[in-house]
């Protein structure tokens, strides 16, 4: 059966620091792999999607980088986080258009 | 930039109420919609996922509509109980990605 792992569950980084979350997924080949957050009192922001290894889209323009080094690994990363950055991050993978999106079970950011 | 709209934001009703949600989307280039469940502290779960116009699908006293004619899809919930609190959300795939409304959160009284 697939699985997704996400770490870690709770973060708290000073103004400045580098962030590195990761996903995993297991079970699956080929998964579309996305990155979420949603921040304060807002819905689910798509901040990047990668339909294949070394091929990442970005949704917004932030302080925030993503990369997939392998097929069923996606990390979320930033050089210098912002206050603005806190928030809660979900990785998430689908296959089709037809087929649900699996979530992890998500970072909480809090950016100090 | 793809835009969402689900409507009531959020909405309080007692036990054994019905009610239903609203999501709107832009009707052209429609692949699919997707329905998800999102607890307090948990991930957000798969629903519904519909692709032709006029589906209705259901699931236990939770079902939902499809038009995608008008863009648009409901979201029903019959005889609501206390454990169905929760944000749905909705959200329409666009190549290779789906994206989300900013969700109806539902709390149901006991």
């Amino acid at each position: 059966s697939q699985t997704i792992h996400q770490w870690p569950a709770t973060l708290v980084q000073p103004v400045g620091s580098p962030l590195s979350l990761e996903c995993t997924v297991e079970g699956t080949s080929n998964p579309n792999l996305y990155w979420y957050r949603q921040a304060a009192g807002r819905g689910l922001q798509l901040l990047f999607y990668s339909v294949g290894i070394g091929q990442i889209s970005s949704e917004v323009p932030q302080n925030l980088s993503a990369s997939r080094p392998q097929d069923r690994q996606f990390i979320l990363s930033s050089k210098k986080l912002l206050l603005s950055d806190s928030g809660f991050y979900l990785c998430a993978w689908s296959v089709m258009v037809s087929d649900e999106a699996f979530f992890g079970q998500g970072t909480r950011l809090t950016v100090v | 930039i793809l835009n969402v709209e689900q409507s009531p934001q959020s909405l309080h009703v007692q036990e054994g109420d019905s009610t239903n949600f609203t999501c709107s989307f832009p009707s052209s280039n429609f692949y699919a919609l997707h329905w998800y469940r999102w607890e307090t502290a948990k991930s957000p779960e798969a629903l519904f996922v519909m692709t032709l116009n006029g589906d209705e699908k259901k699931k236990g006293r939770i079902s939902a509509t499809l038009n995608t004619k008008e863009g648009y899809s409901y979201l029903y919930i019959k005889g609501s109980q206390p454990e169905d609190s929760a944000t749905y959300l909705c959200a329409p795939w666009a190549t290779n990605k789906l994206i989300f409304g900013t969700g109806t959160l539902l709390a149901v009284q006991p």
